[in-house]
């Protein structure tokens, strides 16, 4: 069964970038969409933005310009790019699966999520 | 952008009995071409990322007990635990896939009471 693993830095330093890859295991990156999504401690989900294999992307434009989702078919991964990072981005970083058939589905695979923190 | 308000924040409820969330988007998430609605229920335990339970706001997961349950259409949605388990503690949110930007309700809280 297809299982996501998120891997990168613990600790980012503000103005600086965040950046994350989520590899994807027990499966195809191709045919599909992927997402992050974004969990601020002891506060609620916040979709981030996705990406299509293809690599066409949209983005949540409550993190205005700050995102750059981009794709590696050939290492079956995904990766996130978030910059001028500042305290407001601390937070536990999911990537999921999004279902895309024939019209947009739900999230049915998530990696278990890794902390980021943002501090100098 | 679609807002999701979910209530209440928290609840508690005696094992065993019936414990009801309550979803409403600001805008319908029922689609008229194909009549379904997009509306998506989650539980995340702590430590865990979200577990899909409930997709069409009514469609259980497979693997998912069915004492959870969803109902609703347009902007008034609601998941039901229909006999409240141990294991059942946990947050619990609506999402919307609809629209872009995909959007998730505040959560609420169920605890034992």
């Amino acid at each position: 069964q297809v299982q996501l693993q998120e891997s990168g830095p613990g600790l980012v330093k503000p103005s600086e970038t965040l950046s994350l890859t989520c590899t994807v295991s027990g499966g195809s990156i191709s045919g599909n969409y992927w997402s992050w999504i974004r969990q601020p401690p002891g506060k609620g989900l916040e979709w981030i933005g996705y990406i299509h294999y293809s690599g066409s992307t949209n983005n949540n434009p409550s993190l205005k310009s700050r995102v750059t989702i981009s794709v590696d078919t050939s290492k079956n991964k995904f990766s996130l790019k978030l910059n001028s990072v500042t305290a407001a981005d601390t937070a536990v970083y999911y990537c999921a699966r999004w279902l895309y058939s024939s019209g947009p589905h739900h999230f049915d695979i998530w990696g278990q999520g890794t902390m980021v923190t943002v501090s100098s | 952008d679609i807002v999701m308000t979910q209530s209440p924040d928290s609840l508690a409820v005696s094992l065993g009995e019936r414990a009801t969330i309550d979803c409403k988007s600001s805008q319908s998430v029922l689609y008229s071409s194909n009549n379904k609605n997009y509306l998506a229920w989650y539980q995340q335990k702590p430590g865990q990322p979200p577990k899909v339970l409930i997709y069409w706001a009514s469609t259980r997961e497979s693997g998912v007990p069915d004492r959870f349950s969803g109902s609703g259409s347009g902007t008034d949605f609601t998941l039901t635990i229909s006999s409240l388990q141990a294991e059942d503690v946990a947050v619990y949110y609506c999402q919307q896939y609809l629209t872009t930007p995909l959007t998730f309700g505040g959560g609420t809280t169920v605890e034992i009471k």
